[in-house]
């Protein structure tokens, strides 16, 4: 069985600056992946970075990075440089070898003007 | 582009009632998953299918049935619909194949109300 944990469920940043959502993880499987995706109000789910349980180095797309500590569980999303259009919720997931998706309850981020 | 469609944006129905929700995927992947959406609990998976005609049980499979007689369609079943069942029902697929390219493919949501 897999399961994600989201301690946030709200978080707030100034425009501009960076912010990091939690995320960690419970597996038995030993390969998997760890996924971020953002929900904007409008409700479709856009896919934002993918780690997987075997790579060396942490994922990086752009402003998001993920920041993979695999001994602690955790899979944490930063945000860089935060803009208005990143509010939204993010839910964090992980697929192991069945390839079934769970998600965490997600983090409403809100960026401050 | 990877579409995904889900038959209905909106969706009211009375308690009682046999409820259908379609969802067709344009990119002939294997995988169709079928999630329902609540605040403050996340995703939570229903059903998912690997292949026509397969079907696995997600987290929460009691009061749902699933339907998959062609590889682009996948259909949750409400039996019989209660007000419990009243959420966001998402639909994703997903192809095989490893590393980025596991990623899953959402529709747009039918958000269920059931009076």
């Amino acid at each position: 069985a897999q399961k994600i944990t989201q301690t946030q469920p709200g978080m707030f940043v100034q425009e501009k600056e960076a912010v990091t959502l939690d995320c960690t993880y419970d597996t038995s499987d030993p390969s998997y992946g760890l996924f971020w995706y953002k929900q904007p109000s409008s409700g479709e789910m856009i896919f934002l970075i993918y780690q997987g349980s075997y790579d060396q180095q942490n994922a990086t797309e752009g402003r998001y990075s993920l920041n993979f500590q695999k001994a602690r569980k955790s899979a944490n999303l930063v945000i860089s440089a935060s803009q208005l259009g990143d509010s939204a919720m993010y839910f964090c997931a992980i697929q192991g070898n069945n390839n079934d998706m769970r998600f965490g309850a997600g983090t409403r981020l809100t960026v401050k003007p | 582009d990877v579409k995904v469609t889900q038959s209905s944006r909106y969706l009211v129905k009375r308690t009682g009632e046999k409820v259908f929700l379609e969802c067709v995927q344009d990119m002939d992947h294997e995988n169709m998953f079928w999630y329902r959406q609540d605040p403050g609990l996340g995703l939570r998976l229903i059903y998912f299918s690997y292949d026509v005609k397969m079907k696995e049980k997600g987290d929460i499979p009691e009061g749902y049935s699933v339907s998959r007689e062609k590889k682009e369609r996948f259909s949750l079943i409400l039996e019989s619909a209660s007000t419990n069942q009243t959420s966001m029902y998402l639909c994703a697929s997903k192809g095989e194949g490893g590393g980025s390219y596991n990623e899953q493919f959402f529709g747009p949501g039918t958000r269920l109300t059931v009076l």
